[in-house]
């Protein structure tokens, strides 16, 4: 069966331009959640999305978004970016929040 | 302050040394997930657990939740075990915090 798959696998951003980054989960889950993660800083959650509804937040400002469709696929966007919004971007997908997540390969994002 | 906070930052262990990574916590959670990260960023969930211990293969994963602790154990470990280890805990309401890694190289 096909795994989380994350679109664009790299991206190069220029400063001030907006991002939008794809996450589609395994067949059947409905739980996706984002993560952003850098050398400073580590893995650091950015939200959780189920059936439709972001179920909660992290620590981030609000140039950060994210949208989930009916069919369970996740976007997120980042506006304005800036050079620290440098990253590996991962989404996961569950079946249902907490129960147990698959990883997508990550898109990398680099802002110049 | 970390709310997760794992040691050692780094390991190297000889092919077939029984290896322990440990986890820390100071929030009440939910579920602590023990996570594998390769080179090049892929990052694959191990375990999940709430209480208890958890076996697949060669992994062992362990949590006391009164102590707020847990441990992941490889026994025989192998060249193939080389990879960052992450312990992250979730929260009721599906907040999840990390810890900063365990970089882990087994030599042949």
């Amino acid at each position: 069966k096909a795994g989380v798959t994350q679109t664009p696998r790299y991206l190069i951003k220029t400063r001030g331009q907006q991002v939008t980054l794809s996450c589609s989960p395994i067949s059947g889950h409905r739980s996706v959640s984002w993560y952003q993660q850098t050398p400073g800083q580590g893995l650091q959650f950015l939200f959780e999305y189920f059936s439709e509804t972001q179920r909660n937040k992290g620590n981030f400002p609000g140039r950060f978004s994210g949208r989930q469709f009916s069919n369970s696929r996740s976007e997120m966007n980042v506006s304005t970016l800036e050079l620290g919004d440098s990253a590996l971007y991962l989404c996961a997908s569950s079946l249902l929040p907490n129960y147990g997540y698959t990883f997508g390969s990550g898109t990398r994002l680099t802002v110049v | 302050k970390n709310e997760v906070e794992q040691s050692p930052q780094n390991l190297t262990a000889q092919e077939g040394e029984f290896i322990t990574i440990n986890c820390s916590y100071s929030v009440g959670i939910s579920a602590l997930h023990w996570l594998q990260q390769h080179p090049g960023g892929g990052i694959v969930s191990l375990f999940m657990l709430s209480s208890g211990k958890k076996k697949h293969g060669r992994l062992i994963a362990t949590i006391n939740i009164q102590e707020k602790h847990s441990s992941l154990h490889i026994t025989a470990s192998h060249p193939r075990d080389s990879a960052v280890y992450i312990c992250a805990v979730s929260l009721m309401g599906n907040q999840f915090y990390f810890g900063t890694g365990t970089s882990l190289t087994v030599i042949p």
